[in-house]
């Protein structure tokens, strides 16, 4: 497709729970962003990828929180033991390099019950 | 640590007028800036940019400006349309460090 993909677009899962997230990018976008929004918040960064690697892993808010990219294209955020501080809509982002704007896909809403 | 601020959640603005909206940042290490606008249920998409080299820069009705001794950005939307309430996000970049710093956001309403 043209744009950032996210699937799937909505997710409801229990309390303590894992869930995968993917994401694909951009054909040829080397760079990957994770972010998430909760409720009347700002956008959160959470990792970015520069082609399989993650120099900036800073915002993960906590180990159960994982990424992963694979073949310099699709990303897939984990998290594990869901809580229901969890409950945010994450957003992925990619671009072709550093000057270009970062196109955003729709994001999933993740609802942790 | 908010790097990247908007201090105005909100902002109502008359149909035709213009619209400013304003972002300050605190690091003196970005030198690069973006606007992005978003929907309810939609992913933010962007609007214009700009680099630390430059203090103005126009697309159409969207005009952004940038004051490095101030550390302050503004966004300039005129005339206002209906089609333009949405909440926009400021964001910041430096060299080196490719992540987007967002702001928290501003919802701008037009009114008809």
């Amino acid at each position: 497709g043209a744009g950032v993909s996210q699937s799937p677009s909505n997710k409801v899962t229990e309390k303590g729970k894992d869930v995968e997230l993917r994401c694909d990018p951009i054909s040829g976008h080397t760079a990957l962003y994770w972010y998430r929004q909760s409720l009347g918040q700002g956008l959160e960064f959470l990792i970015y990828f520069q082609g399989n690697s993650a120099p900036d892993k800073s915002g993960l808010p906590s180990d159960r929180f994982s990424a992963e990219r694979t073949g310099g294209s699709v990303s897939t955020l984990t998290i594990q033991r869901t809580q229901q501080e969890d409950s945010a809509v994450y957003l992925c982002a990619s671009n072709l390099n550093r000057g270009t704007e970062a196109f955003f896909g729709q994001g999933t809403r993740l609802t942790v019950v | 640590d908010q790097q990247v601020k908007q201090n105005s959640p909100s902002l109502s603005v008359q149909e035709g007028r213009i619209s400013i909206l304003n972002c300050d940042y605190t690091n003196s290490m970005f030198d690069y800036f973006l606007w992005y606008k978003k929907y309810p249920a939609e992913g933010p998409t962007f609007l214009i940019s700009i680099s630390s080299i430059k203090d103005k820069n126009e697309d159409g009705r969207f005009t952004v400006f940038l004051n490095k001794s101030a550390k302050h950005l503004s966004l300039h939307i005129v005339p206002s349309q209906p089609g333009d309430s949405a909440v926009y996000f400021c964001a910041a970049s430096r060299f080196g460090n490719e992540k987007l710093t967002f702001g928290t956001g501003t919802r701008l309403t037009i009114i008809p």
